[in-house]
């Protein structure tokens, strides 16, 4: 597509629930990479996926997250057993590669949990 | 460890004036340094990027930042402001051995009428 593309845009969920969040890279671009960014604050890096490497999953604040990404297509973040804290906008960003570092970012997901 | 600044949070300003946006960053080792703009309910849009080279970098919308190696700033700049320019400015960096990006906590620019 013309760019990354993220759904939902919003999500409301309730507390101790599983969501899942979805992110379509632009075609062809095979670095991708999910933040978080609570509100009144910078971005919070969470996984870095680089083409069939194994992903950069330092960032994951805990084990109830969790990623997957299969070669170039869409990737998923999932979190389990939703807390309040979890509240964001989860953004996905996409590039042709390290080299280039012209990434692209999705619209991001709202997600509150109540 | 990598760590950016930007010591202004808010930044009003009126139209047609310039204005200069402050990024200081911290790291141990070279770093490639970013600027991105957010506009409401939409996504990191990037304005310009430093990678090498000339230290005057210029990017869309009449944007630019200069690269101060010694100060280890990158502030972004822009000679006369628009209502249209009125957004949430990020700078980044990432180590050009690394993975991950360093984010500061924005600046939201507020042009005034």
């Amino acid at each position: 597509g013309a760019g990354v593309s993220q759904s939902p845009s919003n999500k409301v969920t309730e507390k101790g629930k599983d969501v899942e969040l979805r992110c379509d890279p632009i075609s062809g671009h095979t670095a991708l990479y999910w933040y978080r960014q609570r509100l009144g604050q910078g971005l919070e890096f969470l996984i870095y996926f680089q083409g069939n490497s194994a992903p950069d999953k330092s960032g994951l604040p805990s084990d109830r997250f969790s990623a997957e990404r299969t070669g170039e297509s869409v990737s998923t973040l999932t979190i389990q057993r939703t807390q309040q804290e979890d509240s964001a906008v989860y953004l996905c960003a996409s590039s042709q590669g390290r080299s280039n570092y012209g990434y692209t970012f999705g619209s991001g997901t709202r997600l509150t949990v109540v | 460890a990598q760590s950016v600044t930007q010591l202004d949070s808010q930044v009003p300003v009126f139209e047609e004036a310039p204005v200069e946006l402050r990024c200081n960053y911290s790291s141990s080792v070279s770093v490639y340094l970013f600027w991105y703009v957010q506009y409401p309910n939409q996504g990191l849009q990037l304005l310009l990027k430093y990678l090498s080279g000339s230290t005057l970098v210029k990017g869309i919308n009449g944007f630019e930042a200069e690269f101060n190696k010694s100060q280890t700033s990158f502030h972004l700049r822009k000679p006369s402001v628009h209502i249209s320019d009125t957004a949430e400015y990020f700078c980044a960096v990432i180590p050009n051995t690394g993975n991950q990006f360093y984010f500061g906590t924005g600046t939201s620019l507020t042009v005034i009428p």
